[in-house]
């Protein structure tokens, strides 16, 4: 089955510092999105990689797909305290019972002021 | 906001009961998906519906049920409730299905239905 690993399980920056957040899968990546929870509320669409070496970025957020490493990085420039939050990577899981998304344990990132 | 409305927010609820979640996902999207988070083991797949029909299946219990009506909202039915189903419930909802291991199209949440049993 589809295993997605998240690291770190958690961070706390200092504002204004930079930080990446890395997604591995044991598996052959096909594609990857990653979401934004606040705690307690629903996921946040952020952004969706399909092919190997596409990056994209939204604000200060970019996110990068590495299908070689079956692996997915995120990184935020400059954070602020709005970039709290978990942050979760999921991706697409074949199987006999049909498509579906698998996500990471999660990473929780603190920004303190 | 993401346009996927759940209705009820919060619930709370006596083990053996049953309760209904309720979905209406965003206008236009015809696939419909269930999501249950605990801490314990974290966003994990319940369901999909895709224009009315059981599209894919993941890790649902047999008392688990679900189905989505010809105005292609969605209900998730839960039964014989047991302490440990406690945990928020998602829907999403996206334009198309996932048809490959491509990835097709993102998924919106809704904002969850805390269930808590006791």
């Amino acid at each position: 089955s589809q295993e997605l690993e998240q690291s770190p399980q958690s961070l706390i920056v200092q504002e204004g510092k930079n930080l990446t957040i890395n997604c591995t899968s044991s598996k052959t990546l096909y594609g990857l999105y990653w979401y934004k929870q606040k705690y307690g509320e629903g996921l946040i669409f952020l952004m969706m990689l399909q092919k190997g070496g596409e990056e994209k970025s939204h604000e200060k957020i970019t996110a990068k797909l590495d299908e070689k490493k079956q692996q997915s990085s995120l990184h935020i420039t400059a954070s602020q305290p709005s970039h709290a939050g978990i942050y979760l990577c999921g991706a697409v899981k074949v199987s006999n019972a049909g498509n579906m998304l698998t996500f990471g344990g999660g990473t929780r990132l603190m920004v303190k002021p | 906001d993401s346009g996927v409305t759940q209705t009820p927010k919060h619930l709370i609820t006596a083990t053996g009961q049953r309760v209904t979640l309720r979905c209406s996902p965003r206008s236009g999207d015809l696939s419909v998906y269930w999501y249950q988070q605990s801490l314990d083991q974290g966003l994990q797949f319940l369901i999909q519906y895709y224009n009315g029909e059981e599209r894919a299946k993941g890790n649902i219990l047999e008392r688990f049920s679900a189905q989505q009506f010809p105005d292609l909202h969605s209900e998730l039915n839960l039964s014989s409730l047991e302490l440990g189903d406690s945990a928020l419930y998602f829907c999403a909802s996206s334009v198309a299905t996932l048809t490959s291991g491509r990835a097709r199209g993102e998924q919106f949440f809704g904002p969850g239905t805390r269930l808590t049993v006791l």
